[in-house]
């Protein structure tokens, strides 16, 4: 089946840094989509593209959807604590894929 | 706020015990899905539902049961489950089934704990 490689795996990062992360796959999807996950919480979805190339902006969260479709980033930029949790990508055809996610944790 | 609704958030039951969890949402949406997560791992899809019907059954334990009354509502019926199937259950829908890439909504999930 299909697999999404998402890194890094985790990250220690000072507040007001920005922050970058990625998710590359071996296939082609026609849609990608970055969640953020809180402790006892579902996944929230941050961010949803649906063209190669596209680059979508929700508040101070950038995400790009990779021009051969086969991989996507997410960019943070002045981190603050509350951007802790756990990031995942997620990548559709048919159905959804995941990445194995983020783990972002943020210093004051 | 969540507008995929879960219920219960915490589910302790024993290897024999029978029990159900309950997903509502009310946006409208054709598709809803169940997934397993284990901790510190991405959600894993077991069942989607297309239009009241069950279109995938990604392989699960028949001890797991969905079931799909009406367009709004989908349960998850357990029964002789086994320690290895503690996780957080996770609900979701989207705006249709197909590949249109509508994104899924989820829910916070019920966290269950089998004894």
């Amino acid at each position: 089946g299909q697999q999404l490689n998402q890194s890094p795996q985790s990250m220690f990062i000072q507040e007001g840094e920005d922050v970058s992360m990625n998710c590359t796959s071996s296939s082609i999807f026609n849609t990608w989509l970055w969640y953020k996950q809180d402790p006892g919480e579902g996944p929230v979805l941050l961010i949803a593209l649906y063209k190669a190339g596209e680059l979508t902006s929700n508040g101070r969260l950038t995400a790009q959807f990779g021009i051969t479709r086969k991989d996507s980033f997410l960019n943070i930029s002045a981190s603050i604590p509350s951007d802790v949790g756990i990031y995942f990508c997620a990548g559709r055809l048919d159905m959804l894929t995941f990445g194995g996610g983020t783990r972002l944790m943020v210093k004051p | 706020d969540t507008e995929v609704t879960q219920t219960p958030k915490h589910l302790v039951m024993g290897m024999t015990n029978k029990k159900s969890l309950k997903c509502e949402q009310h946006m409208g949406h054709r598709a809803m899905y169940w997934y397993k997560q284990k901790a510190k791992k991405p959600p894993e899809l077991m069942f989607v539902y297309s239009y009241e019907k069950l279109s995938i059954n990604e392989s699960v334990p028949s001890r797991f049961s969905p079931e799909c009354p009406n367009s709004s509502l989908l349960n998850l019926h357990l029964h002789a489950l086994q320690p290895e199937d503690s996780a957080l259950y996770l609900c979701a829908s989207s705006q249709d089934p197909g590949g249109a890439g509508q994104p899924q909504h989820f829910g916070d999930g019920t966290r269950l704990s089998i004894l």
